[in-house]
């Protein structure tokens, strides 16, 4: 079945560390995205990809860098110099051509990052 | 810029009655809404979505939404909640093909 994977579903890190949040899918889609999903806040964009080798910073990209070598995968690292990172992480992907808004998204099950 | 508010954080309800999460949006173009619905640690599944045309939209399990243009506004509506309603629901909207724009969600509880 079409899908999208987050790994892992939980992540522990000491303060000061890097961690990648893995984020794959075999949906054939052109576009996708990372969301930060804190209590209270709803779904806050980090980075979105459009197209390979390509993308562009959300409302809250400070402290996180993405890549997108391959269309399937869009991998988010955060960094040290993200302030508060303990938060439930979200990726999806959506067709992304132009004239397919309509199509909404297709979302991950999440990772549930915890700096210790 | 598009933003979405949803009115209230949470709403508790009695099962088998109605429930209505209310959902505003802004944006100065034409826009596509939808609901997703999201049950705890898990990604969001989409509820419904309108696109254009009939303003009474219906989706999964038993949700209808009604667009109002006038008003901007998007509510979700079930006539008779079920306990397995509990969940957290969010309204979105997108422009074209720019990034969704989520509200900050609505607690849903299905009291016993």
């Amino acid at each position: 079945d079409g899908g999208i994977t987050q790994s892992p579903k939980y992540l522990f890190r000491k303060e000061g560390q890097n961690v990648t949040l893995s984020c794959e899918q075999n949906l054939n889609h052109d576009a996708m995205y990372w969301y930060r999903q804190d209590p209270g806040q709803g779904l806050r964009l980090i980075y979105y990809s459009q197209i390979v080798n390509d993308f562009q910073k959300g409302d809250i990209a400070e402290g996180y860098s993405v890549s997108r070598e391959k269309k399937e995968s869009f991998p988010l690292t955060v960094t040290s110099a993200q302030k508060n990172p303990t938060a439930f992480y979200l990726c999806a992907s959506s067709i992304g051509r132009s004239g397919t808004g309509s199509y909404g998204y297709t979302f991950g099950s999440g990772t549930r990052l915890t700096i210790v | 810029a598009q933003s979405v508010t949803q009115l209230d954080s949470q709403v508790p309800v009695f099962e088998e009655a109605p429930v209505e999460l209310r959902c505003n949006y802004s944006s100065s173009v034409s826009v596509y809404l939808f609901w997703y619905v999201q049950y705890p640690n898990q990604g969001l599944q989409l509820l419904l979505k309108y696109l254009s045309g009939s303003t009474l939209v219906k989706g999964i399990n038993g949700f209808e939404a009604e667009f109002n243009k006038s008003q901007t506004s998007f509510h979700l509506r079930k006539p008779s909640v079920h306990i397995s309603d509990t969940a957290e629901y969010f309204c979105a909207v997108r422009e074209g093909n720019t990034p969704l724009v989520f509200g900050k969600g609505t607690r849903l509880s299905v009291i016993a």
